[in-house]
């Protein structure tokens, strides 16, 4: 059985500071792993995703994660975040066809 | 870009009532799927579609049932609402064939706010 944790439910950071939000996963399986976003009143789109190759992978608007195999994680990071990127934040967690969602972390950017 | 719309935003339903919630997706997708997101549970899946007519149960299908008569629509419906179904429901749709879904992005829609008083 496949399982995604997110341990940090909220994460108050401020503005042009750096921030990790960190996301665990168990699978017996391979994988493919999500980050998607959801700004308020919106449905969730895809930040970015990791599906084979290069561990490091890197959305348009400056976020990136790294999957990490032996630590079982895929931990999202901004090095400056925005107002504008106060969100929340799903990591999921696929094998062949079904998807599995964490709980969420509410991201909120302080003036 | 896909779309996938929701027939409403907000409803208001009483106990006992049957509700009917439309999903449309307007990129041909193979896969629909109806979630539920609730404070502090994410998202949990109720029902999924790979086809027309084909539907699989989620993690949570008490209580719900779902049509897909065409390929671009998924209708989750519930018998008889109750207090317990009050929660945002998410419509998504992805791409791939069967069983090759997992490594695709899912599209989801706005969302529709239900509650059931």
């Amino acid at each position: 059985a496949q399982s995604v944790t997110q341990l940090d439910s909220q994460v108050p950071v401020f503005e042009e500071a750096p921030v990790e939000l960190r996301c665990n996963y168990s699978s017996s399986v391979s994988v493919y792993l999500f980050w998607y976003v959801q700004y308020p009143n919106q449905g969730l789109q895809l930040l970015l995703k990791y599906l084979s190759g290069s561990t490091l992978v890197k959305s348009i608007n400056g976020f990136e994660a790294e999957f990490n195999k032996s630590q079982t994680s895929f931990h999202l990071r901004k090095p400056s975040v925005h107002i504008s990127d106060t969100a929340e934040y799903f990591c999921a967690v696929s094998g062949t066809y079904k998807y599995i969602f964490g709980t969420g972390t509410r991201l909120k950017v302080l003036a | 870009d896909v779309k996938v719309t929701q027939s409403s935003r907000y409803l208001v339903k009483r106990t006992g009532e049957k509700v009917f919630l439309e999903c449309v997706q307007d990129m041909d997708h193979e896969n629909m799927f109806w979630y539920r997101q609730d404070p502090g549970l994410g998202l949990r899946l109720i029902y999924f579609s790979y086809d027309v007519k084909m539907k699989e149960k989620g993690d949570i299908p008490e209580g719900y049932s779902v049509s897909r008569e065409k390929k671009e629509r998924f209708s989750l419906i519930l018998e008889s609402a109750s207090t317990n179904q009050t929660s945002m429901y998410l419509c998504a749709s992805s791409l791939s064939e069967w069983p090759g879904q997992g490594a695709d992005e899912q599209y989801f829609g706005p969302g529709t706010r239900l509650t059931v008083t």
